[in-house]
């Protein structure tokens, strides 16, 4: 079975530009979540996604926004990047009974 | 809300050695209690978990955890801990029977294990 899948694995940009991450969660999970870590803040929650729609959101700005499709793959978008946005971002998918949840490998991303 | 707290932020340990990593959490209701490892340049992988039963919970790789529900507890042991052991370790909650998936994560642990 495979894992979660994000790509792509690194990123570099540049301020004011703005990013599209993807996550591929197992099959049959339905959850997709993401997180941001950097050395200062940790792993903050960023939103999640069920069925296509947005289940619960973090405290971030609406520069951070998401989707989800119909075949449970999401998109993270940040717009009018920042330098403090620059971080590791992590997407999980839970499994059915919310029990557990599986992360891919991350998507590196470096605002210059 | 939730919150956990990581007591130390790294702990080096000489190979072959014990080692406690410690957690504490904050809840007002019920919540289920994971460890997550990260290795470098790598995502979390989950280590262990308690959602129920019996308040010990062990890892295939040596790891395990107690649930002290007194003192909101969930500390990471092991007897004997090894070089590739070194990775930073995440311990998160997630409210049980939840209706969707936040975790909320402590600080981490660097722990580093000398040769």
């Amino acid at each position: 079975k495979a894992g979660v899948t994000q790509t792509p694995r690194y990123l570099i940009k540049t301020r004011g530009q703005q990013v599209t991450l993807s996550c591929s969660p197992i099959s049959g999970h339905r959850s997709v979540s993401w997180y941001q870590q950097t050395p200062g803040q940790g792993l903050q929650f960023l939103f999640e996604y069920f069925s296509e729609t947005q289940r619960n959101k973090g405290n971030f700005p609406g520069r951070f926004s998401g989707r989800q499709f119909s075949n449970s793959r999401s998109e993270m978008n940040v717009s009018t990047l920042e330098l403090g946005d620059s971080a590791l971002y992590l997407c999980a998918s839970s499994s059915p009974q919310n029990t557990e949840a599986f992360f891919g490998q991350g998507t590196r991303l470096t605002v210059v | 809300a939730q919150s956990v707290t990581q007591l130390d932020s790294q702990v080096p340990v000489f190979e072959e050695a014990p080692v406690e990593l410690r957690c504490n959490y904050s809840s007002s209701v019920s919540v289920y209690l994971f460890w997550y490892v990260q290795y470098p340049n790598q995502g979390l992988q989950l280590l262990l978990k308690y959602l129920s039963g019996s308040t010990l919970v062990e890892s295939i790789n040596g790891f395990e955890a107690e649930f002290n529900k007194s003192q909101t507890s969930f500390h990471l042991r092991k007897p004997s801990v090894h070089i590739s052991d070194t990775a930073e370790y995440f311990c998160a909650v997630i409210p049980s029977g939840a209706g969707s998936y936040q975790l909320t994560f402590g600080k981490g642990t660097k722990l580093s294990v000398i040769p």
